[in-house]
């Protein structure tokens, strides 16, 4: 059984709307990220938090909003979509100890047309 | 500039044959290591870390660590047709929790 959900697995979005990528991990961890994959860069930080609190994000833009409503959920809201965003977004977990392995889920591929 | 770089782009090896993947730090406050392992349609999977100077074996996997150089390699032997995946390279910094990932290594075992 996959102890990170995510989301839908595959979402296609039109430029301008507003999507929500959905995480929850059952493997007890305090800590959860979000990274994307894109052909053009590789697996890329987007945001870490640590229970329920923003712990660092590398994401320039603020259409980007991470929303913790539960220790084991992260998801993410994307607003105003661009055709750039289009990529495949990881959450994953860690247990929040530094520098310990984080585990993925199997991601949500979003194409904006 | 990218804090991790890695090399190969593109590897294949035989199956039983060995498969050396390479990776360095640009930065010198990214010392501690991990190697991830993705196949197709699935999520990053962590296979070794390694935080000290020197080798590290895990089965068939190897890593070895220069921390003068920031060079990190994972060599592994007897690779089999299911070790084909993509192998990222990731750094960390001291007391952080984020990973910096490398573009990846393609390996192909060719059976």
């Amino acid at each position: 059984d996959p102890k990170i959900i995510q989301k839908p697995k595959y979402l296609v979005a039109v430029t301008g709307s507003e999507k929500i990528l959905i995480c929850e991990q059952y493997l007890g961890h305090n800590a959860m990220y979000w990274y994307r994959q894109s052909a053009k860069k590789p697996l890329e930080f987007m945001f870490s938090y640590s229970y329920q609190k923003l712990m660092d994000n590398q994401t320039a833009s603020s259409r980007f909003q991470p929303q913790s409503s539960k220790k084991n959920h992260l998801d993410l809201q994307i607003t105003a979509l661009k055709p750039d965003d289009s990529a495949t977004y990881f959450c994953a977990s860690s247990t929040g100890v530094s520098n310990e392995r984080l585990f993925f889920g199997h991601g949500t591929k979003l194409s904006v047309l | 500039q990218q804090k991790v770089q890695q090399s190969p782009e593109s590897l294949s090896v035989p199956e039983g044959g060995m498969a050396s993947l390479n990776c360095t730090s640009s930065d010198r406050n990214f010392q501690y290591f991990w190697w991830y392992r993705q196949h197709s349609g699935e999520g990053p999977k962590a296979l070794m870390s390694i935080f000290s100077d020197g080798d590290k074996k895990e089965g068939r996997f190897t890593a070895h660590l220069n921390k003068a150089s920031l060079h990190v390699s994972l060599h592994i032997r007897d690779s089999q047709p299911s070790d084909s995946a993509l192998y990222f390279c990731a750094a960390s910094n001291t007391g952080y929790q984020n990973f910096y990932f490398g573009k990846g290594t393609s390996l192909t075992v060719i059976p």
